[in-house]
């Protein structure tokens, strides 16, 4: 069965300092990886993705995350963090051939000014 | 496009009670899911439909029902409220599973059963 774990159900950062927030999957087969931004009281929004080809991702609002196989994980960082940049953030795995997602538990950032 | 669209956005019910939460999506996706979400818990999957009279069942179903008649609706039925119930729903679509495609999701549905 896949899983996915996001170490840290909060993280807190300085407005400028760097964004790490970190996940790891299990999963038999390569799959497909996500990350998801949630802002307050709204649905999820994707903010990148990982299918096949190259392992460092690009995703919206200066976000990218890199796949690592060897170490099963997919850390999503931003080099800069802005206040806007406070929500939660889910990661979640789809193994090929599944319909079904499988989040994380999501972590919570704050930035600070 | 108005996406995935979802109603009502705040509900309050009395245990024992019943309602429907509504999920339209208008971007002919095939694929179309039901999440709750608890606090530090994530979004679990109650009920998916891979189309028009097909459903099954995901990781959380007991307390609900489900049905897709069109391909636009998938409606989420609570036959008799519990406290248990009560959470943040999220509808959510996708044009195909299993490969890599984005799940669009609503903005939610806030339940609280007293």
């Amino acid at each position: 069965a896949q899983s996915v774990t996001q170490l840290g159900s909060h993280v807190s950062v300085s407005e400028g300092a760097l964004v790490l927030l970190r996940c790891n999957y299990s999963s038999s087969v390569p799959p497909y990886l996500f990350w998801y931004v949630q802002y307050p009281n709204q649905g999820l929004q994707l903010l990148l993705k990982y299918t096949t080809g190259a392992t460092l991702v690009k995703g919206i609002n200066g976000f990218e995350a890199e796949f690592k196989k060897s170490e099963t994980s997919f850390h999503l960082t931003k080099p800069s963090a802005h206040m806007s940049d406070a929500a939660e953030y889910f990661c979640a795995v789809r193994k090929g051939g599944s319909e079904k997602l499988v989040f994380g538990k999501g972590t919570k950032l704050t930035v600070n000014p | 496009n108005a996406g995935v669209t979802q109603t009502p956005k705040f509900r309050i019910l009395k245990i024992g009670q019943s309602m429907t939460l509504q999920c339209a999506q208008d971007m002919n996706h095939n694929y179309m899911y039901w999440y709750r979400q608890d606090p530090g818990m994530g979004l679990k999957l109650i009920y998916y439909s891979v189309g028009a009279g097909i459903t099954d069942k995901g990781e959380v179903p007991n307390g609900y029902n489900v049905s897709r008649s069109t391909t636009e609706d998938f409606p989420l039925r609570l036959e008799l409220a519990a406290p248990s119930q009560t959470s943040v729903y999220f509808c959510a679509s996708t044009p195909l599973a299993g490969g890599p495609d984005t799940q669009y999701f609503g903005p939610g549905t806030r339940l609280t059963v007293l």
